[in-house]
């Protein structure tokens, strides 16, 4: 069945750069879009940035420059990747899967929470 | 970018009821819009695409409407199960927005 998880730290120090892995399962990354998007604690969820089934990628222009994201089809996993960590950079990071026919995320993995500590 | 204004933050209800709740895009997002279910434990998932389809799997008291600017999800008869955040998200144009959540509690 179809499968998104996140791993990454749960503690990044205030200037670095954080790393977190979307693993998935069920579906092939050539097929599908995945969208990575973001919760601060109590709060509502942002948009961050999608890898595209042809291996292109679409950014929020809000991370301006700050955020990667890229993939490795053999092993299933889109990474993303975002430097100069603030504390208000705080949030669970989701993975989610684009339905291939329309533009809602049909699939999303639980999250992993990472904190920046100064 | 497109805002999507939710409303309301709040909305305490009690089982049985019939609720809406409201999503407001700051331009026409052409029925462009999606209903999520956020659960005490973190987890998302979809409720509703494209204005008024029904994600498979998800109980017909579920029901979303539509067009231009406004749109609404409606529940026709809470179960205890329905007690969650909500949240609406455009796909018309990027960046992709959400609006800010609607928490239904049991009065």
């Amino acid at each position: 069945q179809v499968q998104l998880k996140e791993t990454g730290p749960d503690l990044v120090q205030l200037t670095q750069t954080l790393s977190i892995t979307c693993t998935v399962s069920g579906f092939s990354l050539t097929t599908y879009n995945v969208h990575w998007v973001r919760q601060p604690p109590g709060k509502g969820l942002e948009w961050m940035g999608a890898m595209w089934n042809g291996g292109g990628t679409d950014y929020n222009s809000a991370f301006k420059s700050r955020l990667s994201i890229s993939r490795d089809t053999s092993k299933s996993q889109v990474f993303l990747k975002m430097n100069s960590l603030q504390t208000d950079d705080t949030a669970k990071y989701f993975c989610a899967r684009q339905n291939p026919f329309f533009g809602y995320f049909d699939y999303w993995g639980q999250g992993v929470m990472v904190t920046v500590s100064s | 970018d497109i805002q999507m204004t939710q409303s309301p933050s709040s909305l305490p209800a009690s089982l049985g009821e019939r609720v809406t709740i409201s999503c407001r895009a700051s331009q026409g997002i052409s029925n462009n819009l999606n209903w999520y279910q956020q659960k005490p434990d973190g987890t998302i998932k979809p409720l509703i695409y494209y204005t008024s389809n029904l994600q498979s799997g998800v109980p017909s008291r579920f029901s979303g409407s539509g067009s231009g600017t406004d749109y609404s999800l409606t529940i026709s008869s809470l179960e205890p199960e329905d007690f969650a955040m909500y949240y609406c998200q455009q796909d018309a144009s990027f960046p992709r927005t959400f609006g800010g959540g609607t928490k239904l509690e049991l009065k």
